[in-house]
C-alpha cells in the first residue's frame, strides 16, 4: 500500500478531449506537488498547492487540493499530444524530512 | 548547460561489483537527493543532503553509500550490487532544506539505468 494513491494508473484519450488525474491519501499532507516525467527524463515541477481548497490554474492544467488536504486532482483541457507523460503527485509526510511520490499516471494523448 | 548532471547515463554491470554514480549541480542549490524509480514507475527518496550534511536517510541497505564532496556534488557509491538494485537512479537538487513541511521546487537530473546481470 502506497501513501498517495494515483487514479486512473493509465490513461489514453485522444486529442481534445478532457480529463482528470486523482492523487489520494488516507493522511494529511502540508502541501503537495504535481509533476510531469517524460520518458527518459527527470520529472519536472508544475505546481505545488499549500493550502486546503486551493486552486492553482497553469494554461489548461487545473490544480485543486482537498479541503482536509488529504488529496488533490489534475484537471487538463483539450488534451495535446505534448501532455503525453507521466504525472506524479508528491509531498511530504510527518514532518518535513519525509517526501513521497505517489503511484504515478501515465497518460497518453493521440493525435 | 545542464543543470543537474548525472554520470554515467547507462551502467550494466554483473552481481557483486561495485559501482559508483556522480552527480553535480550548477545551480547553486543547498539541498540534493537522490531517488530510485523501479519498472513501475515508482519514486522513492533514498537519500538527502543539506550543505554536505546528510538530513534524509530512508531504509536504504547499507550496501547504498551517498557522499558529498561539496554542496555542488553528491555521488552515490553501491557495494556488491544485486539484481534487485537495477532501477533508474535520479539525482535532484533544490535551492533549501524542507522547512514546516514545505518542500522547495525540486531539479531532477536525466537519471542513471542501472541494470545488474
Amino acid at each position: 500500500t502506497q501513501l498517495l494513491e494515483q487514479s486512473p494508473q493509465f490513461l489514453s484519450i485522444q486529442e481534445g478531449e478532457n480529463l482528470t488525474v486523482y492523487c489520494n491519501s488516507s493522511s494529511v499532507f502540508s502541501s503537495l506537488q504535481w509533476y510531469r516525467q517524460e520518458p527518459g527524463e527527470g520529472p519536472v515541477l508544475l505546481v505545488t498547492v499549500v493550502t486546503g481548497g486551493e486552486v492553482k490554474k497553469l494554461k489548461r492544467l487545473t490544480f485543486q487540493f482537498g479541503d482536509a488536504r488529504k488529496d488533490s486532482s489534475l484537471h487538463i483541457t483539450a488534451a495535446q499530444p505534448g501532455d503525453t507523460g507521466l504525472y506524479l503527485c508528491a509531498g511530504p509526510f510527518r514532518g518535513f524530512n519525509k517526501f513521497y511520490f505517489g503511484s504515478g499516471t501515465k497518460l497518453n494523448v493521440k493525435p | 548547460d545542464t543543470a543537474v548532471s548525472q554520470t554515467p547515463k547507462y551502467l550494466v554491470t554483473q552481481m557483486g561489483n561495485d559501482k559508483s554514480i556522480k552527480c553535480e549541480q550548477n545551480l547553486g542549490h543547498d539541498t540534493m537527493y537522490w531517488y530510485k524509480q523501479d519498472s513501475k514507475k515508482f519514486l522513492k527518496i533514498m537519500f538527502s543532503y543539506n550543505n554536505k550534511e546528510l538530513i534524509i536517510n530512508e531504509t536504504v541497505p547499507n550496501r547504498f553509500s551517498p557522499k558529498s564532496p561539496d554542496k555542488a556534488h553528491l555521488n552515490l557509491h553501491i557495494n556488491s550490487l544485486e539484481l534487485g538494485d537495477s532501477a533508474v537512479y535520479f539525482c535532484a537538487s533544490s535551492q533549501d532544506m524542507p522547512d514546516r513541511g514545505l518542500f522547495d521546487e525540486q531539479f531532477f537530473g536525466p537519471g542513471t539505468r542501472l541494470t545488474v546481470l
